[in-house]
């Protein structure tokens, strides 16, 4: 099993563009999420999903979106960079039983000048 | 809503005891874990404790748990270089599965 896997690792980008971070998994869980990781304020929930087809907005949703047409991908897509967007993007998806444990991707570490 | 607070910077010399402490506010939280993240990598469970026990140990690692001050605490003996890592706790509530709440992060730094 590869677990989950993000692409790209790095990127940069200008205010403005657009761009989709991808994250997949392979041990067939239902719920994924997504996380931003910034100094000081650990990880903040951007926009989960408990299977395809459902998604819904965690605590920072504003200017990302995200589908699920698949129980394996989940991709997360920023709209309209902005520097505000400068952080470290992790995908998780979560056991299906107790104790529930979260998986992580190697992160996409982002950064928009 | 839910939070979780955890000291930034912890500081210990090889072989002593590490306590890394967490408190929280969420009275309905059923599982509560400690994640390791080591430079440039994701987050791995470390391990986690269900809100109905009061420690578990596993290994060189022991968790406390007092539900009546909402903290939470893990514990590493005989602390290795490679312990050093960043330490979150994070807690579940009983709403959605996929929802975790995070900690701020605490920085372990062991020394020779």
């Amino acid at each position: 099993n590869a677990g989950v896997t993000q692409t790209p690792k790095f990127q940069v980008l200008k205010t403005g563009q657009s761009m989709t971070l991808q994250c997949a998994q392979d041990m067939n869980h239902e719920y994924m999420s997504w996380y931003r990781q910034d100094p000081g304020m650990g990880l903040r929930l951007i926009h989960y999903s408990v299977g395809a087809g459902i998604t819904d907005q965690g605590e920072v949703p504003n200017g990302y979106n995200v589908s699920r047409s698949t129980t394996e991908d989940f991709p997360l897509r920023l709209l309209s960079a902005a520097p505000s967007q400068t952080s470290v993007y992790f995908c998780a998806s979560t056991s299906g039983g107790p104790p529930y444990e979260q998986y992580f991707g190697p992160g996409t570490r982002l950064t928009v000048t | 809503g839910e939070d979780v607070e955890q000291s930034l910077f912890l500081s210990v010399r090889e072989g002593d005891s590490s306590v890394i402490n967490c408190t929280y506010t969420d009275s309905s939280s059923t599982y509560l874990y400690w994640y390791k993240q080591e430079p440039g990598a994701g987050l791995q469970l470390l391990t986690y404790i269900f809100s109905n026990m009061d420690m578990k140990q596993d290994q060189r690692l022991t968790v406390l748990l007092n539900k009546k001050d909402k903290h939470l605490s893990l514990r590493i003996a005989d602390t290795q270089t490679g312990d050093s890592a960043i330490y979150f706790c994070a807690e579940r509530d009983t709403g959605t599965a996929s929802k975790l709440t995070f900690g701020t992060g605490t920085r372990l730094q062991v020394t020779l």
